[in-house]
């Protein structure tokens, strides 16, 4: 089992759509990164949380240190969401330790 | 230019070929890192350069050598690859080792024959 959990694995959505992406850790954390990768590769830093709640646009990321979790949010969906989002966290000792990604498909 | 950029984006290579990989970073951090990116996996962190030094090293076999001449620039020499080497690799870079975010490259994607 590995360390970070994502879930769902793939999801596809309808462009206005509410989206959800949840990361499940069970090491201890420092803090808690999502990341956007775009096909092609490049990634991109969305979030990085230690505890509550951020937002940025339409993207809210949360998290529960209690009950290691985190979920990204997206409001009003758009095709150019379409990407996969990592999760990633990092470690008591400095180390990040990544979930596999969700890959994301925002349908017009 | 700016952020992190690195060359060439696409490598194919046979398993006798030698070649690099370069990253290089315009903002001023002071430690760097490449990742490696298989299909279906986590993103795989290899090494850490941090000053300059290699602080770590993540039991990559010793046909991936990397290079970091000076806090903006880093390489990575590939030597006798194997097929299962085929990824994407990630180069990031920040401005202290391990406690702030991390920015990526867009990556090497690598293919070898």
């Amino acid at each position: 089992k590995n360390e970070v959990e994502q879930s769902p694995q793939n999801l596809t959505a309808q462009e206005g759509e509410f989206i959800t992406i949840n990361c499940s850790y069970s090491v201890g954390i420092s803090a808690l990164h999502w990341l956007q990768q775009h096909p092609g590769g490049g990634i991109v830093s969305l979030f990085m949380l230690s505890s509550g709640k951020k937002k940025h646009g339409r993207l809210i990321a949360t998290i529960n240190i209690q009950e290691k979790h985190s979920s990204l949010h997206i409001t009003a969906s758009h095709p150019r969401d379409s990407a996969v989002y990592i999760c990633a966290v990092r470690g008591s000792q400095g180390n990040l330790i990544f979930g596999k990604g969700t890959k994301l498909s925002v349908k017009p | 230019e700016t952020g992190v950029t690195q060359t060439p984006r696409h490598l194919v290579m046979g398993m006798t070929n030698k070649k690099s990989l370069k990253c290089e970073q315009h903002l001023g951090h002071n430690a760097m890192y490449w990742y490696k990116q298989s299909a279906k996996k986590p993103l795989e962190l290899m090494f850490v350069y941090s000053l300059e030094e290699r602080v770590e090293n993540n039991s990559v076999p010793s046909r991936f050598s990397p290079e970091c001449p000076n806090s903006s620039h880093l390489f990575l020499h590939l030597h006798t690859l194997q097929p299962e080497d085929s990824a994407l690799y990630l180069c990031a870079s920040s401005q202290m080792l391990a406690l702030h975010e991390q920015f990526f490259g867009p990556g090497t994607r690598l293919t070898v024959l």
